[in-house]
């Protein structure tokens, strides 16, 4: 178990529709990463929370958007759904400067029809 | 920007053999660390070994060693006495402290197979 909390594990949705995932991260751990794992692009950074402030944006489309609440759990919300965002989603967090590993949490698959 | 290279797509190996997973990255950073994960059926991501780019001492935890060659930007993960429970997805991932974000930077994976 690695601390790290997402839900749900599963979410099934129609296209044009918004979605909200969840996370918590582990103790301690004030920064939250999103990935996306999908089978054509790989695993890929979307965006980084720190302490409540954004720190980093990679790859993520405008129509998802994250946040990170002032208890360090994090949301990471995705709108306008297409088929191709169907993917397994992941949230890591890590203690960054002190020990820069990150702990991945379960994922949620995420399927659009 | 980092790129992350996993040439093999799929490995095998017997039982109680070892075998060594490739990994090229490309950085132009002097300090940044380099990651094995794991990632079995169950999807969850789980971090094997991490060696930092300043340390010349190749890590190694348990069963698992890396071949960290720095000049030719190589990270290979060494499996000995492999067993069925090491049939997995393994990536390779690259790190970087930019504007103090640790995001990773991963490979495409390769699929391992354990036979019995």
């Amino acid at each position: 178990d690695s601390g790290v909390t997402q839900t749900p594990k599963h979410l099934i949705t129609a296209t044009g529709q918004r979605v909200t995932l969840r996370c918590s991260p582990r103790s301690g751990d004030l920064s939250v990463y999103w990935y996306q794992q999908s089978l054509d692009q790989g695993l890929q950074f979307l965006i980084q929370y720190y302490n409540g402030e954004e720190r980093a944006k990679g790859n993520i489309l405008e129509r998802f958007s994250a946040q990170q609440f002032p208890d360090l759990h994090s949301e990471l919300n995705l709108s306008s759904l297409e088929l191709g965002d169907s993917a397994l989603y992941f949230c890591a967090s890590s203690e960054d400067a002190r020990a820069p590993e990150a702990f991945f949490g379960q994922g949620t698959r995420l399927t659009v029809v | 920007a980092q790129t992350v290279t996993q040439s093999q797509p799929e490995m095998s190996v017997q039982e109680a053999e070892t075998v060594t997973l490739s990994c090229t990255y490309d950085t132009s950073e002097s300090d940044y660390y380099l990651f094995w994960y794991k990632q079995p059926p169950s999807r969850q991501m789980i971090l094997v070994i991490r060696q930092e780019a300043y340390k010349q001492q190749n890590a190694t935890e348990n069963r698992f060693s890396v071949n960290f060659q720095k000049a030719a930007k190589s990270f290979s993960l060494k499996i000995s006495d492999s067993q069925l429970g090491d049939a997995a997805m393994y990536f390779c991932a690259c790190q970087y402290s930019g504007a103090g974000s640790y995001q990773l930077t991963f490979g495409k994976g390769t699929k391992l197979s354990v036979i019995p």
